[in-house]
Formats: structure tokens, C-alpha cells, sequence
């Protein structure tokens, strides 16, 4: 069980266009979903925090007009990158939490955009 | 703020080989100590934790054990197998929703 997938796994865009990504809880109501991106040999930095029909809350330095987070229903979350750079390149991970699990997060396997 | 400092990778070893992946951490107060494990193409899992310190935290023969005074929380396995391959990470967390990650170290295991 605590299943969490990501669509697509790895996606090329050129510089200019939106590319989003897919969180889905497979078999369990996710309240709140977080969105992390992960750059090599780097730790994973949380970006945002959404809670399912919320406004996301974003960390510090994180632009949240470049990186729009939609938590529309209990088991999606989106995360579209808009206008992409080259240096949005990156392993971009979602997770989810169900109520009241406290610290216990499923994550995604990931996703690898790449901007050209 | 509060951070994770994990061994760099990455680590190769022989199977049944001993496993050490040192793990500190700096925060203000007493974390809840996480490893995760993240095998080829899927996602992180956790693997064990420690909510206090002296909790000893295990799972598939791996051991951490929350030592509050060296502010560390390394893994342990005493016999490694090839199935082990995979990138480890320390984590912690203050029950503020935010889980703090190390850098994560890769783990090959040779048979």
C-alpha cells in the first residue's frame, strides 16, 4: 500500500514553454503533498507544501509564479513549471501524507526535466 | 537552521561486507531521526527512524541508534547483499511537516 506515482518520469522541453508534472496517491487519500526538487549530488529541497484545496505554501526562494502548485483533489497534485530555463533543469520529487500521519511520507520516484 | 550532514558517496563494497554511512545533524532541539532508502527507479521509502535519543531504530538488518551527544545517527548492517544497492538518506524532522534531507549516498554493492 502508500503508493505515489509521477507522470511523466523524465520530460525535455525546449526554454520558453510550461511542462507540468503529475502527483498521484494511489490507494490513499493524500491531504497534504509536498513538492522537492533535488539537484546532483545535492540533498532534496523541499519547494512547497500543498494542502488538497489550499493555496500551496512555498519556501523561502522559491518562485511561486514560476512554480505553480495545484492540490485540487485528495489523491493529484501538479506542479507546472512556466516559462522553463536551463537552469530549471533538475530531479524534481513529489510526496504525500495522508491526515494525520504526521511525519510519515510516501514519495514519487521522480521526475527528470531537462530545459534546452 | 537545522541541516543533515551525511558521509559523501560513493560507497562500493563486497558483499557480506560490514556497512557503516556516518550520519550528524545540527537543530536546535531533538529531531525525529530518519533513514530513507531509494532503490533504481522508485521512490524513497523509510527505512527506520529514532524518535528520542538512545532509540535504536532497525529494519531489514540495518541499525541507527539516536545518540543525542555526538549529535549522530550513523547506519549500520553487518553483511551487505547486492539487493542492498541503492541511495541512503539521513533525515530529521521537528513536526513542523518538513522533513530535512541529507545529500544522500550511493551504495553498490559487488558480489
Amino acid at each position: 500500500g502508500a503508493v505515489v506515482s509521477q507522470h511523466p518520469s523524465w520530460v525535455i522541453c525546449k526554454s520558453g514553454t510550461s511542462v507540468k508534472i503529475e502527483c498521484r496517491s494511489l490507494d490513499f487519500q493524500a491531504t497534504t503533498m509536498f513538492w522537492y526538487r533535488q539537484f546532483p549530488k545535492q540533498s532534496l529541497m523541499l519547494m512547497a507544501t500543498s494542502n488538497e484545496g489550499s493555496k500551496a505554501t512555498y519556501e523561502q526562494g522559491v518562485e511561486k509564479d514560476k512554480f505553480l502548485i495545484n492540490h485540487a483533489s485528495l489523491t493529484l497534485s501538479t506542479l507546472t513549471v512556466t516559462s522553463a530555463h536551463p537552469e530549471d533543469s533538475s530531479f524534481y520529487i513529489c510526496s504525500a501524507r495522508a491526515l494525520g500521519q504526521g511525519y510519515e511520507q510516501y514519495f514519487g520516484p521522480g521526475t527528470r526535466l531537462t530545459v534546452t | 537552521g537545522d541541516s543533515v550532514t551525511q558521509m559523501e558517496g560513493p560507497v562500493t563494497l563486497s558483499e557480506e561486507a560490514f556497512l557503516t554511512i556516518n550520519c550528524t545533524y545540527t537543530a536546535t532541539g531533538y529531531p525525529s531521526l530518519f533513514w530513507y532508502v531509494q532503490y533504481p527507479g522508485e521512490g524513497l521509502q523509510l527505512l527506520l527512524k529514532a524518535t528520542k535519543a538512545d532509540d535504536k531504530g532497525s529494519n531489514k538488518g540495518f541499525e541507527a541508534t539516536y545518540r543525542k551527544e555526538t549529535t549522530s545517527f550513523h547506519l549500520e548492517k553487518g553483511s551487505v547483499q547486492v539487493s542492498d544497492s541503492a541511495v541512503y538518506f539521513c533525515a530529521l524532522y521537528f513536526g513542523n511537516e518538513k522533513l530535512t534531507f541529507g545529500t544522500g549516498t550511493r551504495l553498490t554493492i559487488i558480489p
